[in-house]
C-alpha cells in the first residue's frame, strides 16, 4: 500500500515556466488537498477536492489550477513560475472531511523557481 | 494576531525529561484540534487528535483549553525519536480548511 505519492520530489524552474505537480493515492480516499510550505511557517491550502470532478479554492489559490477526473489523483498546475512560488508542496487525502478524519500526506515537492 | 501561534523553539531536552508546549488559537468557535508531527525534511503525520477532556496516548497527553484558547501536548520520559517539529493544527469552523501553526521544533539530547 504506497499511500499519497507525488512526484517529482524536487524541481528547479526558471521564471515563467509551467510543470505540473503530480498525485495520486490508493486508499480510495475521496479527499485531497494541496497545500503549501514556507520555511518556518504553517502550511497553507491552495486547492481541495472532496471527490472527482469538484475542487475548490484553499487559502493561497492564486498562481495554481488544479483537476481531479478520477478519485486517485490530483495534479496541481503552475502556469507561469514565480520566485514566491518557491515551497515544498504537500499533497494530502482523507476519507471524510478535513476536520473529521486524518489527513495522509504525501513525500512532498521542493521547488525552486530562479 | 496569528490565527494558530507557536513558540518556534528550540526546546533542547535531555533524554527522559518531561517536556510541554503550548498552542493559543483566536477563533474562538474553532470546533477540533490536533497535534501532529514533522521529522526533518518530511511530511507531516498525524500524532493526535485533542478532545474537550483532555485524552493521553503512551508517554503523550494533550490538553484543550477552550476558555482560554489554548491546546498543549506533554511528553513524558522523552527519547531521542522525539525530536521533531510538532505542528498544531485548528479547525475554525469550516469544513475542509485546517489552520496549521508554523510548529515547536523539539530537539532531544543524549
Amino acid at each position: 500500500n504506497a499511500g499519497v505519492t507525488q512526484t517529482p520530489k524536487f524541481r528547479i524552474l526558471k521564471i515563467g515556466q509551467s510543470m505540473t505537480l503530480q498525485c495520486t493515492q490508493d486508499m480510495n480516499h475521496n479527499y485531497m488537498y494541496w497545500y503549501r510550505q514556507d520555511p518556518g511557517m504553517g502550511l497553507k491550502l491552495i486547492y481541495y477536492s472532496v471527490g472527482a470532478g469538484i475542487t475548490d479554492k484553499g487559502e493561497v489559490p492564486n498562481g495554481y489550477n488544479v483537476s481531479r477526473s478520477t478519485t486517485e489523483d490530483f495534479p496541481l498546475r503552475l502556469e507561469l513560475a514565480a520566485p514566491s512560488q518557491t515551497s515544498v508542496y504537500f499533497c494530502a487525502s482523507s476519507s471524510q472531511g478535513g476536520d473529521t478524519d486524518t489527513q495522509y500526506f504525501g513525500p512532498g515537492t521542493r521547488l525552486t523557481v530562479l | 494576531r496569528k490565527e494558530v501561534e507557536q513558540d518556534p523553539g528550540p526546546f533542547n531536552v535531555p533524554e527522559g525529561a518531561t517536556v510541554a508546549f503550548n498552542c493559543t488559537y483566536s477563533n474562538s468557535a474553532s470546533q477540533s484540534f490536533f497535534w501532529y508531527r514533522q521529522d526533518c525534511r518530511k511530511e507531516p503525520k498525524l500524532l493526535m487528535s485533542v478532545y474537550s477532556s483532555g485524552n493521553e496516548d503512551g508517554r503523550f497527553t494533550a490538553q484543550l483549553n477552550r476558555a482560554s484558547q489554548y491546546i498543549s501536548l506533554l511528553i513524558r520520559d522523552s527519547k531521542l525519536s522525539d525530536s521533531a517539529t510538532y505542528l498544531c493544527v485548528v479547525n475554525p469552523g469550516s469544513n475542509y480548511q485546517l489552520i496549521w501553526g508554523a510548529g515547536t521544533k523539539l530537539i532531544i539530547k543524549p
